[in-house]
């Protein structure tokens, strides 16, 4: 079975601090995202990577940055965290060139920023 | 800018009762997914529909993807309370479309009481 694990299920983090949210794969997926999730707003695409060290800014990349070093990781930085951060952030990844495969999903990373 | 609305946006029913939700759009897709998300958990992948006019089945899930390509239904028959969850629908964009970026609606918050 695929498996994405996301570092942290629980994160608070003050405002203005630096926070790393981490993503593996166990798959050997080409393509890895991440969202965040707020009641309302749904599922939001922040940023993703179709290769290593390649990345692409999604809707809402405001704020974040990312990295891709390995194929099987793929982080999103939060250079300084602020309140409007406060969120569900949820990493994919899926297989298809075509970016139209099926996304598997990690359980979810909830970040409060204080 | 593609609009995507899903209906309706919650939904509260008996356990044994039938219900459809909706995900439809004013632009025409190449394809579709639904996911269904339990609290707690990342999205996981039902279906995907990709020939207008197209009806899958999944145990007591009914799928069906407009003869248009511009919306979608999905059907439960016998509803138990394991179907909670929020359902995803999750358009792909015509050929030519980026279809890395795939946007979510905002989902179908289901809750089925014993």
């Amino acid at each position: 079975d695929v498996k994405v694990t996301q570092s942290s299920r629980y994160l608070v983090k003050r405002t203005g601090e630096k926070v790393f949210l981490e993503c593996v794969q166990d798959m050997d997926h080409e393509n890895m995202f991440w969202y965040r999730q707020d009641p309302g707003l749904g599922l939001r695409l922040i940023y993703f990577s179709y290769d290593v060290k390649m990345k692409e800014k999604g809707d809402i990349p405001e704020g974040y940055s990312v990295s891709r070093e390995k194929k099987e990781r793929f982080s999103l930085i939060l250079e300084s965290a602020s309140t409007n951060q406060t969120s569900m952030y949820l990493c994919a990844s899926s297989f298809d060139s075509r970016g139209l495969g099926e996304l598997f999903f990690g359980e979810g990373s909830r970040l409060t920023v204080l | 800018t593609q609009l995507l609305e899903q209906s309706p946006q919650f939904l509260s029913i008996q356990e044994g009762e039938n219900l459809t939700v909706y995900c439809n759009s004013s632009s025409v897709f190449s394809s579709l997914q639904w996911y269904r998300q339990e609290p707690g958990e990342g999205p996981v992948l039902l279906v995907t529909v990709v020939t207008g006019g197209e009806v899958k089945k999944l145990k007591r899930l009914t799928f069906q993807f407009g003869d248009a390509r511009k919306d979608s239904s999905l059907h439960i028959t016998a509803a138990q309370p394991g179907d909670t969850g929020l359902y995803l629908c999750a358009p792909h964009p015509p050929s030519g479309g980026s279809n890395y970026k795939l946007t979510f609606g905002k989902g179908t918050l289901l809750t089925v009481n014993p």
